[in-house]
């Protein structure tokens, strides 16, 4: 079955220390993207990459980096400066180019900072 | 600036009434519209996409939405709800044919009453 893993469903860590939020896909999909979800607050773009080896900052990047060094692979590192990392984190991918570039969602990672 | 508005933060429907969520956009131009579905603690699902041409259009589970130019509207409509309807519904948009992610609202959280 095609589709988007993340791994682990949950996380926890002490202030101070940064974490990596895996995402995996199997879609053959060239852009990958990474949100972050707060109760009452919808989606917020993090990252996202079109190509491997290029990614660009979204809305909310501070705090936050990402690498793309496979296609399939788009790992968020969640660093000791973003300020309230505790969030439910989302990876997408889509196609690129074409008439449609819906976005599928692994099922995500809950982050708790303490 | 890009903003997706979904004015309704809950909405209380009884099993077998109509539904209607709304969901306003302000972007520079026509963008892609996007209607997604979420269940506690899991990822997205795409219900339905509007790129362009027919601006009705129909989804999964028998959900349809009206693109409305004139109002910068994408309303998300349902004939007849079922109780495993409730979950969070969230409008997005996007601009281009790039991918370079989405705007979403803050979502409307959806109850089925008995």
């Amino acid at each position: 079955d095609g589709g988007i893993t993340q791994s682990p469903k949950y996380l926890f860590r002490k202030e101070g220390q940064n974490v990596t939020l895996s995402c995996e896909q199997n879609l053959n999909h060239d852009a990958m993207y990474w949100y972050r979800q707060d109760p009452g607050q919808g989606l917020r773009l993090i990252y996202y990459s079109q190509i491997v080896n290029d990614f660009q900052k979204g809305d909310i990047a501070e705090g936050y980096s990402v690498s793309r060094e496979k296609k399939e692979s788009f790992p968020l590192t969640v660093t000791s400066a973003q300020k309230n990392p505790t969030a439910f984190y989302l990876c997408a991918s889509s196609r690129t180019g074409g008439s449609s570039y819906e976005q599928y969602f692994g099922p995500g990672t809950r982050l708790t900072v303490t | 600036a890009q903003s997706v508005t979904q004015p309704d933060i809950h909405i209380t429907v009884s099993e077998g009434a109509s539904l209607e969520l709304r969901c306003n956009y302000s972007y520079g131009a026509t963008p892609y519209l996007f209607w997604y579905v979420q269940s506690p603690g899991q990822g997205l699902q795409l219900l339905l996409k509007y790129f362009s041409g027919d601006t009705l259009v129909q989804g999964i589970k028998g959900f349809e939405a009206e693109f409305k130019r004139s109002q910068s509207s994408f309303n998300l409509r349902k004939p007849s709800v079922h109780w495993s309807d409730a979950a969070e519904y969230f409008c997005a948009a996007g601009s281009g044919g790039g991918a370079d992610g989405l705007t979403f609202g803050k979502g409307t959280h959806l109850i089925i009453q008995p």
